[in-house]
């Protein structure tokens, strides 16, 4: 079992949509978690970091952390077009430098 | 700021050869990551460096890969010799410091036939 679970999706929503992507882990030492959004041939790039549990909003994104169910949220509101991507969580402990699991990226398909 | 640069962009190889993938992280930044993506194994960390020297190799997956960083600016991954197996999107990521934000290189994809 991967220590990070990620729904690999296609995820097809429509224009306007409310998006929820998840992850899930099982490494209890994790406290960093950040979201990264992918274009295709892109790099990935950072999208929303927290630490601990608790919610973080940025314009459209909400990020919500759950440390006591292992489960990680991104929401996604008035999703559009441009949001087509794909979507990869990661976490740290923080204690091993800065390395960082991936899950292996959830495809959403933003339709017009 | 540029970004991370990498190069080559695309990499087509044969079985058997050297191949040699090369990064410029972004000025400043002590940390560089080389990342390896595949369909099969999304993104895994092979190395990273801490101010040039190398911290982490655990996810390098055989000898056949090495990695330098012979001063601050400047980084290779090479594989030698290259295998089908190897063909997979190569990243370089830079931080300035432990816990903050990676920022990532366009990538080096790599084909070995």
């Amino acid at each position: 079992q991967k220590e990070v679970e990620q729904d690999p999706g296609p995820l097809s929503v429509p224009e306007g949509a409310i998006v929820s992507l998840n992850c899930t882990y099982s490494n209890s030492a994790f406290q960093y978690f950040m979201w990264y959004r992918q274009y295709s041939r892109k790099g990935p790039e950072l999208l929303m970091y927290t630490y601990s549990s608790g919610n973080k909003e940025d314009g459209r994104f909400t990020a919500q952390v759950d440390k006591s169910s292992k489960y990680i949220s991104l929401f996604i509101r008035d999703s559009q077009p441009s949001d087509s991507a794909t979507y990869l969580c990661a976490m740290t402990s923080g204690d091993a430098g800065n390395m960082l699991t991936f899950g292996g990226g959830t495809r959403l398909m933003v339709k017009p | 700021d540029a970004g991370v640069i990498q190069s080559p962009r695309h990499e087509v190889t044969e079985m058997g050869q050297e191949v040699t993938l090369r990064c410029k992280p972004i000025s400043g930044h002590d940390y560089l990551f080389w990342y390896r993506q595949t369909m099969m194994r999304g993104l895994e960390l092979l190395i990273y460096f801490n101010n040039n020297v190398p911290i982490d190799d655990s996810g390098m997956p055989e000898d056949r890969f090495s990695a330098k960083m012979p001063n601050a600016s400047f980084s290779t991954l090479k594989i030698q010799p290259s295998e089908p197996r190897d063909s997979a999107v190569y990243f370089c990521a830079s931080t300035r410091r432990a816990r903050e934000t990676q920022y990532f290189g366009p990538g080096t994809r790599l084909l070995v036939l």
